[in-house]
This record gives C-alpha cells, structure tokens and sequence, in this order.
C-alpha cells in the first residue's frame, strides 16, 4: 500500500532562518505531487505542483520554493523565512496524469511550522 | 483563488442527527470531491462526485451535485461524536490541480 512520510511535524523557526520541509512517498510511482499551506481556520492554499523529476509549477508568488530531486521526494525550502510563513504545510500525491481526473488526494500529517 | 465554497462556516449538532454541509462553484468541473480534517492532522479523501453523476452513497455519506446551480451537498446521516472534523470540498481544475474551499466545522456533541 502507498504511504506518504512528512516532517517534521512541528517546527519552530526565527524569522531570517532557513527552511527544508521533506516529503516522500511509498508504494507508488510516477506520482504528482503537491504542498498546500493551510492557515489557522482557514481553507488550503496551494502552493507548488509537480508532475514529475525537477518539473514544478508555482502557484502563488511568495519567499518559498519547491524541488523534486526524486520521483518520490518533494522539499520544500526557505532561504529567510518570514513571520507570515507560519502555518500548517501539507504534502499530498496523486496518481499522474491528465487521462486520470479522478485520482484522489492523499495527504501526509503536515507540518506545523511557527516562525517567530 | 478558492473556487469551492462552504456553507455553513461551522456546525454543531446532536449525536445522532443529520449533518449537511453545502459547496458551491464558479466554473465548470470534472469532478468535486470532499475530505475531511481532523484537527492537527492531514485530510483524508472521503467521496468523489462526477460532473455526470447526481447522487452518490458511501456508508453514511450522501452527496449531490447540482451543476446548473453549481453547487453540491455533503449529508452525514446519524452523526456520531467522532464525525467532529473539517469538511472541505474541492473542484479538480485542468492542469492536476485540486482547489479546495475553506470548509465547514462539524461538531457532534454527545
């Protein structure tokens, strides 16, 4: 079965610092992947998709980016985090593939992150 | 830009009443799906609605789609205290990118 592995679970950061949020994914191959962010009581936002080996697309302009060094490895990076990157960072995979609409999210646990 | 939207922003109910939660849209969909949260953790896909489809069961779930209104409802029925979670709905947009409303807080109180 296809696991998805994401941490750490929480993390507290100093604002100037750098950032490297790891995910990967079991069980699976060739799978999109994703990082939504998700702000206290609030909706998802996405932020970087990638449909495969160092492919990403940037969904909102901001201090973060994203890398796909492995099939199954997404990270997530920072060079100087900023207060307003606080949140709940969730990694997700799907199966690939524009003729597969219908393939759902699966969700890793998330990773708190409280930049002060 | 959130293109599924919930109603309402929060929900508390009675163990063993029904639970609806609505979502409506702004373009056209492929498919609308809902996920629940629990608290701190990651969402779990619970039912996928196609854009041909009405009515879809699973368990204790019932969705409808209405795609003349845009719109579609998540029914729990017989709610029990563990249902207490987010609810979110998301639209599959072209290009694999899911967009998900900002969702509805259920609490079931026993």
């Amino acid at each position: 079965s296809q696991t998805i592995h994401q941490w750490p679970a929480t993390l507290v950061q100093p604002v100037g610092s750098p950032l490297s949020l790891e995910c990967t994914v079991e069980g699976t191959s060739n799978p999109n992947l994703y990082w939504y962010r998700q702000a206290a009581g609030r909706g998802l936002q996405l932020l970087f998709y990638s449909v495969g080996i160092g492919q990403i697309s940037s969904e909102v302009p901001q201090n973060l980016s994203a890398s796909r060094p492995q099939d199954r490895q997404f990270i997530l990076s920072s060079k100087k985090l900023l207060l307003s990157d606080s949140g709940f960072y969730l990694c997700a995979w799907s199966v690939r593939g524009e003729t597969n609409p219908f393939s759902p999210l699966h969700f890793g646990n998330g990773t708190r992150l409280t930049v002060t | 830009s959130q293109q599924g939207e919930e109603d309402p922003q929060a929900l508390s109910i009675q163990e063993g009443e029904n639970a609806t939660m609505n979502c409506s849209y702004k373009t056209s969909i492929n498919n609308l799906q809902w996920y629940r949260q629990n608290s701190g953790r990651g969402l779990v896909h619970l039912i996928l609605i196609r854009s041909n489809e009405r009515e879809k069961h699973s368990g204790r779930l019932r969705v409808t789609l209405d795609t003349s209104k845009k719109s579609s409802s998540l029914l729990i029925t017989a709610s029990r205290a563990a249902d207490t979670a987010s609810y979110f709905c998301a639209k599959r947009e072209y290009g694999n990118k899911l967009v998900f409303g900002a969702g509805t807080i259920l609490r079931v109180k026993s």
